[in-house]
């Protein structure tokens, strides 16, 4: 199984700020990575995948990259509506299981 | 607007069984695969179970294989998780979302306890 670790656990940021998320993968996904918004109470929401791709509806201030085993998520310019927990998961995997990251909370400082 | 509504969650005693009820609307359901995740409380999400178009492809996650069931009726366009001999460790919020691999919509989930 394809464990995938984020950091940090959680990130202070400032509104207006840019934070800088991470996801390792234990081996190579190559750009088969997805990243989740989860508000609190709420589902998660896929914003990022093949890496690098937004979904529909996600603002052009979130944006992924890497590939292999690296990848980062950044968010240019934090706006209230994005703090979460922010997870990475892995879909490199067949057949599964498809493993998620254990999450990054972004709060506010 | 695609929308997914899972139902049947609740209170278990340990051993005992639950089915839960995804129902889907806003697109063709049979031309999609889909998937089950779970959410302990406070924690992260788990894959749990996939299941393809046509149903004939079937994957679980190892802490649930050989007690929970995946299924679709593409008639209902709903989706279901038959779970059996539940823990404790089994406790958690079940959403369904559509996709393989990537999960693009999520329902709100639906909330499984399993205590005594």
């Amino acid at each position: 199984e394809i464990v995938m670790t984020q950091s940090p656990a959680t990130l202070s940021v400032s509104p207006g700020e840019r934070a800088t998320l991470s996801c390792r993968a234990s081996q190579s996904v190559k750009s088969s990575l997805a990243w989740y918004q989860q508000k609190a109470g709420q589902a998660p929401r896929l914003l990022i995948y093949g890496a690098s791709t937004r979904a529909t509806g996600t603002p052009g201030r979130f944006s992924g990259s890497g590939s292999g085993t690296e990848f980062t998520l950044t968010i240019g310019s934090l706006q209230s509506e994005d703090f979460a927990v922010y997870y990475c998961q892995q879909y490199n995997s067949w057949p599964p299981p498809w493993t998620f990251g254990q999450g990054t909370k972004v709060e506010i400082k | 607007q695609v929308q997914l509504v899972e139902s049947g969650g609740g209170l278990v005693k340990p051993g005992g069984s639950l089915r839960l009820s995804c129902a889907a609307s806003g697109f063709t359901f049979s031309d999609h695969f889909m998937s089950w995740i779970r959410q302990a409380p406070g924690k992260g999400l788990e894959w749990v179970a996939y299941i393809s178009r046509t149903g004939n492809s079937i994957y679980y996650a190892d802490s649930v294989r050989g007690r929970f069931t995946i299924s679709r009726d593409d008639a209902k366009n709903s989706l279901y998780l038959q779970m059996n001999s539940l823990r404790a460790d089994d406790t958690a919020v079940y959403y369904c979302a559509r996709g393989e691999g990537i999960l693009s919509y999520w329902g709100q989930g639906t909330l499984v306890i399993v205590s005594s």
